[in-house]
């Protein structure tokens, strides 16, 4: 079956400190894979994609993600936390294929103390 | 350009009552999606659109509905509300075809409590 895993269902950090958060999957053929960040009462917004090409793939506000073939993992990184980055984040996966197969993980709230 | 736009942003019903939400984009995507987000679930699929006038069913499509008669709207009905399908809809839309990365763009939800 496909899916996508976020194994922490929150990351606390000290701002200033880098930070990770995890995401694996299990889709066949190459995935689009993708990361977005919801803030409070607000929807979904696009910070990144690895589609192919170079492995560590950056984007909006300074996040970067390093995709891992071998691992089947796409974990979203940044060298030094800001308590702004307090937002719930989510990874997704897209089936090249298909319109519809856009599977997304369970999210991972990240909170940044001062 | 506002993006997506979604109404109304806030809906209280009863057992049983009607109501349709709608989607705009002004992007001229092609694509378009409506999703449930309900707290530990993630986003689940409920319908989606490749096009002007074709819907496709997503993964949680039973109680609803869809129309997309125009390209940039797309509607979500629900015929007879019941208390399971509280929650926040979000709608999305993304670019299609070759070379396209397909990554997509959300309005900013749709809170619906069912009574």
């Amino acid at each position: 079956a496909q899916s996508v895993a976020q194994p922490e269902d929150q990351v606390n950090v000290a701002e200033g400190n880098p930070l990770t958060v995890k995401c694996t999957y299990s889709v066949s053929g190459n995935p689009y894979l993708f990361w977005y960040v919801q803030y409070p009462n607000r929807g979904l917004q696009f910070l990144l994609k690895y589609i192919t090409g170079d492995n560590l793939v950056k984007g909006s506000y300074g996040f970067e993600a390093e995709f891992n073939k071998s691992q089947t993992s796409f974990h979203l990184k940044k060298p030094s936390a800001l308590v702004s980055d307090s937002a719930l984040y989510f990874c997704a996966v897209r089936v090249p294929s298909s319109a519809s197969k856009i599977i997304f993980g369970s999210g991972t709230r990240l909170s940044i103390r001062p | 350009n506002a993006g997506v736009t979604q109404t109304p942003k806030f809906r209280v019903l009863k057992t049983g009552q009607s109501m349709t939400l709608l989607c705009a984009q002004d992007m001229n995507h092609e694509y378009m999606y409506w999703y449930r987000q309900d707290p530990g679930m993630g986003l689940r699929l409920i319908h989606y659109s490749v096009g002007e006038g074709t819907t496709a069913k997503g993964e949680v499509p039973d109680g609803y509905n869809v129309s997309r008669l125009k390209k940039q709207n797309f509607l979500l009905g629900l015929e007879s509300a019941a208390p399971s399908q509280t929650s926040v809809y979000f709608c999305a839309s993304s670019y299609s075809g070759t070379g396209r990365s397909y990554e997509q763009y959300f309005g900013p939800g749709t809170r619906l409590t069912v009574t």
